[in-house]
């Protein structure tokens, strides 16, 4: 099992739509989880981070937590075209040899269509 | 924003030929790292530095090293550049171990 696990794509929704990307992780001392977005040939950009349970909402965007489901995802509402990229979920993984580092997902790619 | 830098942003370079691709950050971050990746295929971290004169390698096996002589500069050389080595290669800053970590703009390197 990989340690952090996305919902398999593509995801395709339509302009206007919410699109749900999803992100289950297996170190259940993670303490902090992040969102990047990455276009085609592009480098990552970090879009949400969040630290505790719950939501946390930046503009069409809102992660949600839960740490005792070990589960992380992000809602995209009113979806545009320019939203259509692959989305990467990372957690910083908390001891160890490990301590400190990101650990991403596979990506989920989304396509947004008019 | 982040101010993370990376130079040369594409190179095309013959194999045998020494390079060095170089990443420079201005936010007085503590931790540096160096991924790998392929297109369409995931991120590898390659190298990573927790500090001045601390470098380590990451979980995929690379034949490139790093150093950290300033905590602004984490400079990737290879010794002999070879086609395997063509990629593009992502320098990464953060400060501390939880917080934010910000990507610099990636260097698309071809090895003929």
């Amino acid at each position: 099992q990989k340690e952090v696990e996305q919902n398999s794509g593509p995801l395709s929704v339509p302009e206007g739509a919410i699109a749900s990307l999803n992100c289950t992780y297996s170190d259940r001392v993670s303490q902090s989880f992040f969102w990047y977005r990455q276009y085609s040939g592009k480098s990552p950009e970090l879009i949400m981070s969040i630290y505790s349970n719950g939501d946390k909402e930046d503009g069409r965007f809102t992660a949600q937590l839960n740490k005792a489901s070990q589960y992380v995802s992000l809602l995209i509402r009113d979806s545009q075209p320019s939203d259509s990229a692959t989305y990467l979920c990372a957690v910083t993984n908390a001891g160890g040899t490990s301590y400190g580092k990101l650990t991403f997902g596979q990506g989920t790619i989304l396509t947004v269509h008019p | 924003e982040a101010d993370i830098y990376q130079t040369p942003r594409y190179l095309v370079i013959g194999t045998g030929k020494k390079i060095t691709l170089e990443c420079s950050q201005t936010m007085g971050h503590d931790k540096m790292y160096w991924y790998q990746q392929d297109p369409g295929m995931e991120l590898h971290l390659i190298h990573y530095s927790y500090g001045v004169n601390s470098t380590e390698k990451g979980d995929l096996s690379s034949e490139s090293t790093v150093s950290r002589i300033r905590t602004e500069h984490f400079p990737l050389t290879l010794e002999s550049a070879r086609p395997s080595h063509t990629s593009q290669y992502l320098c990464a800053s953060k400060q501390g171990a939880y917080n934010e970590q910000f990507f610099g703009p990636g260097t698309r390197l071809t090895v003929l």
